[in-house]
């Protein structure tokens, strides 16, 4: 079946645009997860869904990040006014219970 | 803090080699533990999990992991390494059951193989 998929796969900007990557999860998975993959630091956890609750935004590096999920299906990872330091690979997962499944990602450039 | 360690950072091994890779963590409850691995140019792909039940998984393509409670740790074991298993190799942590809904992946810093023909 149809697994996560990201888009665009790749994006390259400039310093202080605004950038918005997508997420289409597995049909029927009720939570999704944002996590940034960046040279050097690993994969960290940047904000998870859960049906219709409140997300848990705890891992948003800053007030430049916002994310949002409409019809507890897509979404949509914001980034304003990028700046360099945000050049990664954000990764997006969802998952019906217990294990995460992954898109391919998208890489982010800023220059 | 939760944090998980992998000792290796890049193994060479030549094929038929046994593979083992160290994955300890840090955190005194109820813990989820996954392998996840990364091929060249493809996604994160998972290769085992463990629960709870017996501490000794078992995975797609041939991988193992233990389970040692006392030691925080879960190490991936595979005996007979291929060219094809040349890969990034990432060990995660959740909360277990009783910690919430929300099962943030808590990740390594993974570690490259290379296998030799």
């Amino acid at each position: 079946g149809a697994g996560v998929s990201q888009s665009p796969s790749n994006k390259v900007t400039e310093k202080g645009k605004d950038v918005e990557l997508r997420c289409d999860p597995i049909s029927g998975h009720t939570a999704l997860y944002w996590y940034r993959q960046s040279l050097g630091q690993g994969l960290e956890f940047l904000i998870y869904f859960q049906g219709n609750s409140a997300p848990d935004k705890s891992g948003l590096p800053s007030d430049r990040f916002s994310a949002e999920r409409t019809g507890g299906s897509v979404s949509t990872l914001t980034i304003q006014r990028t700046q360099q330091e945000d050049s990664a690979v954000y990764l997006c997962a969802s998952s019906p219970s217990e294990t995460q499944y992954f898109g391919p990602g998208t890489r982010l450039l800023v220059l | 803090a939760q944090s998980v360690s992998q000792h290796n950072h890049h193994v060479i091994l030549s094929e038929a080699a046994s593979l083992e890779l160290g994955c300890n963590y840090s955190y005194g409850g109820t813990v989820n533990l996954f392998w996840y691995v990364q091929y060249p140019g493809q996604h994160l792909q998972l290769l085992l999990k463990y629960f709870s039940g017996d501490p000794l998984v078992k995975g797609i393509k041939g991988f193992e992991a233990e389970f040692i409670k006392s030691k925080f740790s879960f190490n991936l074991r595979k005996p007979s390494v291929q060219w094809s298993d040349t890969a990034e190799y990432f060990c995660a942590v959740n909360h277990g059951v009783n910690a919430g809904n929300n099962r943030k992946l808590i990740w390594g810093l993974g570690t490259s193989l290379a296998v030799n023909p």
